[in-house]
């Protein structure tokens, strides 16, 4: 089973619809993160949570907002999504003696129509 | 604030080439350096890191050698394979709370 799963793998949704997207890990890990890749650009940090309690905003969290439920789930949501928010989005975790290594989980792709 | 620049794809090789991708980084203080490895529909993997000044990261055949004073962390593989076809990407680590900082990325296409 992976480690780091993420739901839906793929997404279709209109202008102005709220969607979320949901993260589980099952590597203890204590950090989780947000990102969104688009062509040319690379990873860019949306959000991160160190742990249950605590949520950070990271490059570029217009738009977004995300609920740490417990420590193993990360939900990120578009509460009025917008067609450049189309985009390849990636949950990752770290944690432990080696808290610098991020595991990704494998993406969901959203199109905003 | 932390940057990281590669060198722009796609790279195309014949199988059993030499492979190198640069990348350079800006940075205070003294941050970790990473390649990840994207394989086509897949999540990033971890492929290497060093972290501190002339360490050699290394796996799967590649390295990269930590150059504090060029602030670069080129990635380096002596003979590519079809199945290394993938997109590489240079991050740049210690940005608090072991926060990546990515660079664009750089697609390798390995042909037979």
């Amino acid at each position: 089973d992976a480690d780091v799963t993420q739901t839906p793998r793929n997404r279709i949704t209109k202008t102005g619809k709220r969607i979320m997207l949901e993260c589980s890990q099952t590597k203890g890990h204590d950090r989780m993160y947000w990102y969104r890749q688009d062509p040319g650009l690379g990873l860019r940090l949306i959000y991160y949570s160190f742990d249950v309690k605590d949520i950070n905003k990271g490059e570029i969290s217009d738009g977004y907002s995300v609920s740490r439920q417990a420590q193993a789930k990360f939900s990120l949501s578009l509460e009025s999504a917008i067609p450049n928010q189309t985009a390849l989005y990636f949950c990752a975790t770290s944690g432990g003696i080696r808290a610098d290594e991020q595991f990704f989980g494998p993406g969901t792709r959203l199109t905003v129509l | 604030g932390n940057s990281v620049t590669q060198m722009e794809g796609p790279v195309t090789l014949s199988e059993e080439a030499f492979l190198t991708i640069n990348c350079t980084y800006t940075a205070t203080g003294y941050p970790s350096l990473f390649w990840y490895v994207q394989y086509p529909g897949e999540g990033l993997q971890l492929l290497l890191k060093a972290t501190k000044a002339d360490d050699k990261g290394s796996n799967k055949g590649f390295e990269a050698t930590y150059r504090k004073e060029t602030t670069s962390f080129h990635l380096e593989k002596g003979s590519v394979q079809v199945s290394d076809s993938a997109v590489y990407f240079c991050a740049l680590g210690g940005g608090g709370g072991n926060k990546l900082t990515f660079g664009t990325g750089t697609q390798l296409k390995v042909e037979l």
